[in-house]
């Protein structure tokens, strides 16, 4: 596709359930990252892709954290038993470089616990 | 570990005034430098990044920023800013010449252009 894509753009789930969020990259881009931004912060590394490498996941926080990516395509951020203090917008980017080329940005998932 | 520190949370400016956002950086070892910009409703682009050579890089939309190895800053400059600056802007940091490291962003700093 033309741009990183995800889905859904928001999503409001209630504390204790499980919740997917999916990121659709660049076509042809090897790398892979999840950010989450809450509210008034920065972003927050939680996990990288890079080809068919074993994953950076020294971002995620709880092991109610996972994501998987299939080859060089689709990626999903699974949360398991949410919290409140998971609401935050998670941000996707994919790149062709690595970070020297500078990354692509979704426009995020907004999640709402409740 | 590197961090990225934005000393301002936010600069509200008027119209045609110039800008400087601050960013400094800690790393124990060479660096590459981004900013990214995000306009409301809008994805994070990048705006200039700093990778080796001339201190002084220039980026989209007038923006520029100067790398200061001895002050571990890298601050993005404006002249003058129109109306359409008003968006929110992360400075990010990686480690140089190690490919596939994670940038690591700043809190943000909101510029609020007004007329």
């Amino acid at each position: 596709g033309a741009g990183v894509s995800q889905s859904p753009s928001n999503k409001v789930t209630e504390k204790g359930k499980d919740v997917e969020l999916r990121c659709d990259p660049i076509s042809g881009h090897t790398a892979l990252y999840w950010y989450r931004q809450r509210l008034g912060q920065g972003l927050e590394f939680l996990i990288y892709f890079q080809g068919n490498s074993a994953p950076d996941k020294s971002g995620l926080p709880s092991d109610r954290f996972s994501a998987e990516r299939t080859g060089e395509s689709v990626s999903t951020l699974t949360i398991q038993r949410t919290q409140q203090e998971d609401s935050a917008v998670y941000l996707c980017a994919s790149s062709s470089q690595g970070q020297i080329y500078g990354y692509t940005f979704g426009s995020g998932t907004r999640l709402t616990v409740v | 570990a590197q961090s990225v520190t934005q000393l301002d949370s936010q600069v509200p400016v008027f119209e045609e005034a110039p800008v400087e956002l601050r960013c400094n950086y800690s790393s124990s070892v060479s660096v590459y430098l981004f900013w990214y910009v995000q306009y409301p409703n809008q994805g994070l682009q990048l705006l200039l990044k700093y990778l080796s050579g001339s201190t002084l890089v220039k980026g989209i939309n007038g923006f520029e920023a100067e790398f200061n190895k001895s002050q571990t800053s890298f601050h993005l400059r404006k002249p003058s800013v129109h109306i359409s600056d008003t968006a929110e802007y992360f400075c990010a940091v990686s480690t140089a010449n190690q490919a596939g490291t994670a940038l690591i962003f700043g809190k943000g700093t909101t510029l609020s252009v007004s007329s």
